[in-house]
């Protein structure tokens, strides 16, 4: 079985402070690991990923995310927030060609 | 700028009428899927195909619920009879069907069934 898990529903953050949106993963195998983003009335749009090497993954628009084997866990970052950030969040892991979305986080950056 | 296109973008229809969805994946992928998206349950995995073929359909409510690909360049999404609780909206996504792949979405088809 494998799994993906958003413990939050909603993260806020001012503007210009560091943002965590968190993930946790539980797949057999190796883990392949993505981030996606949606933005109102859009489609899913790629972050980053993580296949192996490297634990920090730099991705679009400033975004990075840390994979940590022993707490299994996959967190997205950003040093500095934007409004523009605001959006819908989505971890998803891939294991034996079968992806599964975690339920989605809800980043509001505030002015 | 290669993209998923999906048609319609919204549609509005009553209870046990049947629906249409159309994706085009990009020129070039070889795997299709289909998610809808609610509040209550998230992103659910309906259907894929590689080569055209389904590899998996598991997610999908077999009785109402029908997907194919006729040609590399199109996959139709069917539901007859709809009901309310489809009311969803319905992605589309291609991409290279490996482990390791970028899912490219589509803009969705909005659903809703009164």
């Amino acid at each position: 079985a494998q799994s993906v898990a958003q413990p939050e529903d909603q993260v806020n953050v001012a503007e210009g402070n560091p943002l965590t949106v968190k993930c946790t993963y539980s797949v057999s195998g190796n883990p392949y690991l993505f981030w996606y983003v949606q933005y109102p009335n859009r489609g899913l749009q790629f972050l980053l990923k993580y296949i192996t090497g490297d634990n920090l993954v730099k991705g679009s628009y400033g975004f990075e995310a840390e994979f940590n084997k022993s707490q299994t866990s996959f967190h997205l970052k950003k040093p500095s927030a934007l409004v523009s950030d605001s959006a819908l969040y989505f971890c998803a892991g891939d294991s034996y060609q079968k992806v599964t979305f975690g339920i989605g986080t809800k980043l509001q950056v505030i002015p | 700028d290669a993209r998923v296109t999906q048609t319609p973008r919204d549609k509005v229809t009553e209870m046990g009428q049947e629906v249409t969805m159309r994706c085009q994946p990009i020129l070039g992928h070889n795997t299709v899927f289909w998610y809808r998206q609610t509040m209550m349950q998230g992103l659910e995995l309906l259907a894929y195909f590689r080569n055209r073929a389904p590899l998996d359909d598991s997610g999908m409510p077999k009785d109402r619920f029908s997907a194919e690909m006729p040609d590399a360049t199109l996959a139709t999404l069917k539901i007859q009879p709809s009901e309310p609780r489809d009311s969803a909206v319905y992605f589309c996504a291609s991409g290279w069907g490996l482990s390791t792949d970028t899912q490219y979405f589509g803009p969705g088809t909005r659903l809703t069934v009164l």
